[in-house]
């Protein structure tokens, strides 16, 4: 029963490279979402997919891009990493049961570094 | 906007004692709220939420929090707190776009 799962959980990467964080649920969810985390900041929706083919910006979206493959898979795109994107990279997955929120699934996280 | 406030950064209590974490919310219409829990280097985990019914809402883990309308609170307790429950502890309201607080880091004594 893995949940949700994020690859990889670690990454270090230079200023001006690309990369794409990997998100998979087996929950049959609906929603996905992806937040950051940083110190004394709690955690900021970057963007999020309500259902397969849709997708919508957060809170923090600019430098950030989005795919929602399919149902299971919701990807996280950094075109061009700047140091103010070093971060913890969390994905979420929910669904709404009767128009009720149920709260969300949670993956282990990304600890990204751009120096 | 939504919005959610944890007024404690850091609290320290004994084991054995009570906790009550604080948090207050900022919400259009009837809300959903949520606490969760990330111990260090984890994922959050959800404790419990409320949607709406009995504003007493129990949790995993021995948790309970109560919504108060009139207050906009919905504050996390728990009667007698273990060595593990060190952690951190977040408050978040929202439907499908929701919304965190800061939140509270645990530390628990001897």
């Amino acid at each position: 029963n893995a949940g949700v799962t994020q690859t990889p959980k670690f990454q270090v990467l230079k200023t001006g490279q690309s990369m794409t964080l990997q998100c998979a649920q087996d929950m049959n969810h609906n929603s996905m979402y992806w937040y950051r985390q940083d110190p004394g900041m709690g955690l900021r929706l970057i963007y999020y997919s309500a259902s397969e083919g849709t997708t919508d910006k957060g809170e923090v979206p600019n430098g950030y891009n989005v795919s929602r493959l399919n149902k299971r898979e919701f990807s996280l795109r950094l075109e061009s990493a700047a140091p103010s994107q070093t971060s913890v990279y969390f994905c979420a997955s929910s669904e709404p049961l009767a128009g009720r929120s149920e709260g969300y699934t949670f993956g282990s996280g990304t600890r990204l570094t751009v120096v | 906007a939504q919005s959610v406030t944890q007024p404690d950064i850091h609290i320290t209590v004994s084991e054995g004692a009570s906790l009550e974490l604080r948090c207050n919310y900022s919400y259009g219409a009837t809300p959903y709220l949520f606490w969760y829990v990330q111990s260090p280097g984890q994922g959050l985990q959800l404790l419990l939420k409320y949607f709406s019914g009995d504003t007493l809402v129990q949790g995993i883990k021995g948790f309970e929090a109560e919504f108060k309308r009139s207050q906009s609170s919905f504050n996390l307790r728990k009667p007698s707190v273990h060595w593990s429950d060190a952690a951190e502890y977040f408050c978040a309201v929202g439907y499908q776009k929701v919304t965190f607080g800061t939140g509270t880091k645990l530390q628990v004594i001897p």
